[in-house]
């Protein structure tokens, strides 16, 4: 069955302390794998779109990277505005077109 | 205004009210979404119209009726609604096609059904 799942569920730092999510993920056929941020009461806002292993984006203090099983959203001396919820959503074929699964989120809260 | 735009932001209402959610779109985008998200669930796919066509119905109760009169424009008629619907409900659009598709968000509908 396919399945994007993140982790931690949540996960707290301290202002300036470097850390990662994961998302790992099992699909036939990767066709795109896609970060989100989301604030509360918002909708999600649009931040990458990784292609294929290997590939790296960067926006800011956020480094998104791929494998053939899982992503990592690296956030780099992270500040208390970066506080949000973080969806990773994974794009495969299907049927008649392309299917899109969302994982449950990460909730990050940065303290100054 | 630009992006994707939904009407009302919140809504409260019986269970044996009729409402409707607004969604629009100002990307030229071919493909639009609905999705339900409920605390610390991922996002669940509801409906997505393609060019004015539905193409995809995740199995949603008859109570929740789309409504895509053009590629710019998703309705999302609400009938004779449970608690349990009670969730931010979502409109995404998207360019649409073959390659991997990015899905652009509006700020949501906060929808209480008492």
């Amino acid at each position: 069955e396919d399945q994007v799942t993140q982790s931690p569920e949540a996960l707290r730092l301290q202002e300036g302390e470097s850390s990662s999510l994961n998302c790992s993920y099992t699909v036939s056929g990767l066709r795109g794998l896609f970060w989100y941020r989301q604030d509360p009461g918002k909708g999600p806002e649009f931040l990458f779109t990784l292609y294929s292993a290997g590939e790296e984006k960067e926006k800011e203090r956020l480094k998104a990277t791929l494998t053939k099983k899982e992503s990592f959203l690296h956030i780099t001396a992270p500040k208390p505005e970066d506080s949000a919820t973080y969806l990773c959503a994974v794009q495969a074929p299907e049927t008649g077109g392309f299917k899109t699964i969302f994982g449950a989120g990460t909730r990050l809260f940065v303290k100054a | 205004e630009t992006g994707v735009t939904q009407t009302p932001r919140h809504l409260v209402m019986g269970m044996t009210n009729k409402k409707s959610l607004k969604c629009e779109q100002h990307l030229g985008h071919n493909a639009m979404y609905w999705y339900k998200q409920s605390a610390k669930k991922p996002l669940e796919l509801m409906f997505v119209y393609s060019l004015e066509e539905r193409v995809e119905n995740n199995s949603v109760p008859s109570r929740f009726s789309p409504e895509c009169p053009n590629s710019s424009h998703l309705f999302l008629h609400l009938h004779t609604l449970q608690p349990e619907d009670s969730a931010l409900y979502l409109c995404a659009s998207s360019l649409g096609g073959l390659a991997p598709d990015t899905q652009y968000f509006g700020p949501g509908t906060r929808l209480t059904v008492l």
